[in-house]
């Protein structure tokens, strides 16, 4: 079965430092791999996603996303936070096999302050 | 706007009525999938149709749950004798199968309270 774990509910992190939310994964065979943003009031936005190939994946907004086969995790990163960044991430799987269900973590928040 | 749009926003609705939701995905868009989010949690999902065929269903779509999507262009999530259960943020998603994968791009969501 799929699973994604999200370990850490609330991620905080001052301005214009480094910022990681943590996202594992279980899934039988290769991953699809995703990161989205969900703001107050408004839809989940894509961020970036992993299909094959280079193990480090740039998205949108500056952010980036690691990804690392033998420890069956995709974590989100950005070199320089901004405030503006704080909102609710989502980390989600899909298998490349067996249908185009997707399953998404329970969300991390994050939380830069000035 | 050439986003994925859902009608009604907010729907109030008294316990054992039945409701209905709409979804416009992107018009180019062959793939549209419908998710259930709750308070703390992430999207769960629930159905996805390729073109008007519905290819696959959660467990957590009981029989009160009925989704079509005629044509291929616009969907329907239907639940009937709602429950209060049923209170939750209801999601759709639409993407354009490419390269092996498909990237998916969400509605703003309809919010459902079940008195």
């Amino acid at each position: 079965a799929q699973s994604v774990a999200q370990p850490e509910d609330q991620v905080n992190v001052a301005e214009g430092n480094p910022l990681t939310v943590k996202c594992t994964y279980s899934v039988s065979g290769n991953p699809y791999l995703f990161w989205y943003v969900q703001y107050p009031n408004r839809g989940l936005q894509f961020l970036l996603k992993y299909i094959t190939g280079d193990n480090l994946v740039k998205g949108s907004y500056g952010f980036e996303a690691e990804f690392n086969k033998s420890q069956t995790s995709f974590h989100l990163k950005k070199p320089s936070a901004l405030v503006s960044d704080s909102a609710l991430y989502f980390c989600a799987v899909r298998g490349v096999t067996g249908g185009f269900k997707t399953i998404f973590g329970a969300g991390t928040r994050l939380f830069v302050k000035a | 706007d050439t986003g994925v749009s859902q009608d009604p926003r907010h729907k109030i609705t008294k316990r054992g009525q039945n409701v209905t939701f709409r979804c416009d995905p992107i018009s180019e868009h062959n793939r549209l999938y419908w998710y259930r989010q709750t308070l703390g949690q992430g999207p769960e999902f629930l159905t996805y149709f390729q073109n008007e065929a519905q290819l696959e269903k959660s467990r957590l779509l009981s029989d009160r749950f009925s989704a079509e999507r005629p044509k291929g262009s616009f969907s329907t999530l239907e639940i009937q004798r709602t429950e209060q259960g049923d209170s939750a943020m209801y999601l759709c998603a639409s993407s354009w199968l490419a390269g092996g994968t498909d990237t998916q791009y969400f509605g703003p969501g309809t919010r459902l309270t079940v008195l």
